[in-house]
């Protein structure tokens, strides 16, 4: 199985001001048709997973554009532009080019 | 509304069935794969399985570590997806979400599992 590793695995931030999660997986994510299947899940506490971004750097209907995915091949990147207090939670990294789909250990960001 | 619901969850004894449910409403149901994810107390995610759709003959896939206790089937008629759990054992346990991994779908709440004696 694609093994996900997230950094950190605790982030501590101020409101207002960036932060960066990294997610890197043991294999190439990219597919030979030229798609790469790297997902960014939110998952606020208490609540159920939302995913966020799709295929590295797609936002999905009514994220804020304060969020942005990016990077290629085995090294992914989520940034926060200005953290705000809503942000609060765990973030997930899915990979779901290989079989079976595999996520990150989840990245808690924390005010 | 998009909504998908699940059900079923409970105490069980460990080597015990449950069997839990995936309601859908609102939205296209027969055209997604339904994927079952769990998470484990204060754990991260587990892709647990998936019930592919009908282009796909509605084929099911598992994670190993649930392989041959666990079985996925669908009702198109009724929105709905199930997750048979047997032979349970005490790792199974963790709050179960059904949702498609590969789509914006909101997941559900969860359904909470506990494998206790």
């Amino acid at each position: 199985d694609v093994v996900m590793t997230q950094s950190p695995l605790s982030l501590p931030v101020t409101l207002g001001q960036p932060a960066s999660i990294s997610c890197r997986s043991s294999q190439s994510l990219a597919r030979s048709d030229g798609s790469t299947h790297l997902t960014w899940f939110q998952q606020r506490p208490g609540q159920s997973p939302r995913r966020l971004i799709y295929e590295v750097s797609n936002r999905d209907s009514g994220v804020p554009d304060r969020f942005s995915g990016s990077g290629s091949g085995t090294d992914f990147t989520l940034e926060i532009s200005r953290v705000e207090a809503d942000d609060v939670g765990a973030y997930y990294c899915m990979q779901n080019t290989h079989w079976p789909p595999t996520f990150g250990q989840g990245t808690k960001l924390e005010i | 509304e998009v909504q998908l619901v699940e059900s079923g969850g409970g105490l069980v004894q460990p080597g015990g069935s449950l069997r839990l449910s995936c309601a859908a409403s609102g939205f296209a149901f027969s055209e997604h794969w339904v994927d079952w994810v769990r998470q484990a107390p204060g754990k991260g995610l587990e892709w647990v399985g998936r019930a592919k759709h009908k282009p796909d003959n509605y084929a099911t896939e598992y994670a190993a570590s649930v392989k041959g206790r666990f079985s996925i089937s669908r009702d198109d008629s009724k929105n709905s997806v199930y997750l048979q759990m047997n032979s349970l054992k005490t790792e199974d346990t963790a709050v179960y979400y059904c949702g498609d991994i590969g789509d914006s779908l909101p997941w559900g709440r969860g359904t909470r599992v506990t494998v206790s004696s």
